[in-house]
């Protein structure tokens, strides 16, 4: 299995309120990806990262930031939590922009925005 | 814009039996198309990538096949068992390399 990690893996947290996911890699990929999942949807990504600082928008970036200041590590930021931000995500790595390599998954975060 | 489909979203069949899961797009311009399995709360783990210029690949008892020109791919599981029961879900790389997810199928596999 890839080394990718996410913390926390659940959390409950009120409208307003900041929350900061954490993805943490050990396989020194250089591409980083944020998804979220909900019911009746695939996946889709919020935010990836090319390499450290280089961060760029997916599909559903509204309400989000992200940063990577180091190799291993790509924090997701929703500012101030809402109730449609309750969804589960998933972190995802690759060597390369994917022409030729699958993206390695982590276990997920589920969040509850109350 | 790409879309992908899956259809159905939710399958369950009898042990043993072969089985073809569908997924289909809108834009035949991809550079790979890949199929993952999703256990229930954890995360995906991918079973087969199909490069655009290749027609199916192969995994023990998975084929996955592609058609760009009709804008299909399917994944066929031979001699299914219980332990395949899972969401199966397919992506298609766009032109700029992100993934465009279906929805996913929902496969139970009844001993």
């Amino acid at each position: 299995d890839a080394g990718i990690t996410q913390s926390p893996r659940h959390k409950v947290t009120e409208t307003g309120t900041p929350v900061t996911l954490r993805c943490h890699q050990t396989e020194n990929h250089r591409y980083m990806y944020w998804y979220r999942q909900d019911p009746g949807h695939g996946l889709r990504l919020i935010h990836y990262s090319y390499g450290v600082k280089d961060t760029d928008k997916g599909e559903v970036s509204d309400g989000y930031s992200v940063s990577r200041s180091k190799t291993e590590d790509f924090l997701l930021t929703l500012e101030s939590a809402t109730s449609s931000q309750t969804s589960v995500y998933f972190c995802a790595i690759s060597e390369s922009r994917g022409d030729e390599k699958t993206q390695y998954f982590g276990p997920g975060t589920r969040l509850l925005v109350l | 814009k790409q879309e992908v489909t899956q259809i159905p979203a939710a399958l369950s069949v009898p042990e043993g039996e072969n089985l073809v899961l569908n997924c289909s797009f809108t834009d035949s311009a991809i550079y790979n198309l890949q199929w993952f399995r999703q256990d229930p709360g954890k995360g995906l783990t991918s079973l087969l990538l199909i490069q655009s210029s290749q027609r199916e690949q192969t995994s023990g008892r998975l084929n996955a096949s592609l058609d760009k020109s009709s804008g299909r791919s399917t994944l066929y599981i031979a001699a299914s068992q219980p332990g395949d029961s899972a969401t199966y879900l397919c992506a298609v790389s766009a032109s700029n390399y992100q993934l465009i997810w279906g929805a996913g199928t929902k496969l139970i596999i009844k001993p």
